[in-house]
């Protein structure tokens, strides 16, 4: 299995600004995603994190307001850009060989 | 496009008893399947996973079903403890390329 940290835990930020969440891996995986997990709802995925080159978006997500790095195979970073109060999320990493697993999540919340 | 459907919504059930968590899923066409459990304001923690060409996986007291042909899964959770009380989500595989879709969970709440 592998361990997923995640930073921040959490924040509270002001309308308009941006938010940058690290996910760092203890071992190199395969395929990095990120999820978001709006109150009271499931997962949605946003986006697979591609080492080395631009992140695959899901419909509805797009790089401007989600744009993504992964520079290995062990690191992948999220920003949330212009934030609106409807961003307010847990934005969640998650790392997959067969098996899927998650880090702890970043709980968002925008004023 | 996949849809994931979990029945109930929510549980509550005293200490000791057995109980079942449903999931259906309309594309019967899955890599595989995976339970995870989440509790409040915390990230996801992988319960149990079913490759496609798999019946069944358990892991202590937990036992997962899967019936691709029907699109269903269950989760049988043997002799419950206020600690099991959590959302569990399932999660279906869309391919090798493992992104998942998601059913929005069951709250299950274990009374001492």
């Amino acid at each position: 299995s592998a361990v997923i940290s995640q930073k921040p835990s959490r924040d509270i930020c002001q309308r308009g600004t941006s938010l940058t969440i690290q996910c760092q891996v203890d071992s190199q995986v395969t395929m990095m995603f990120w999820y978001r997990q709006q109150p009271g709802q499931s997962l949605t995925l946003i986006a697979t994190a591609n080492q080395g080159s631009e992140a695959t978006y899901e419909s509805g997500f797009v790089i401007d307001k989600f744009p993504i790095s992964r520079p290995n195979l062990t690191f992948s970073t999220l920003t949330v850009s212009n934030m609106s109060p409807e961003d307010s999320s847990i934005y969640l990493c998650s790392a997959a060989g067969n098996e899927q697993f998650f880090g702890p999540g970043t709980r968002l919340t925008v004023l | 496009k996949q849809e994931v459907t979990q029945i109930p919504a929510a549980l509550s059930v005293p200490e000791g008893e057995n109980l079942v968590l449903n999931c259906s899923f309309t594309d019967s066409a899955i890599y595989n399947l995976q339970w995870f459990r989440q509790d409040p304001g915390k990230g996801l923690t992988s319960l149990l996973l079913i490759q496609s060409s798999q019946r069944e996986q358990t892991s202590g007291r937990l036992n997962a079903s899967l019936d691709k042909s029907s699109g269903r899964s269950t989760l049988y959770i043997a002799a419950s403890q206020p600690g099991d009380s959590a959302t569990y989500l399932c999660a279906v595989s869309r391919g090798s390329n493992y992104k998942l879709t998601f059913g929005k969970g069951t709250l299950l709440t274990v009374n001492p």
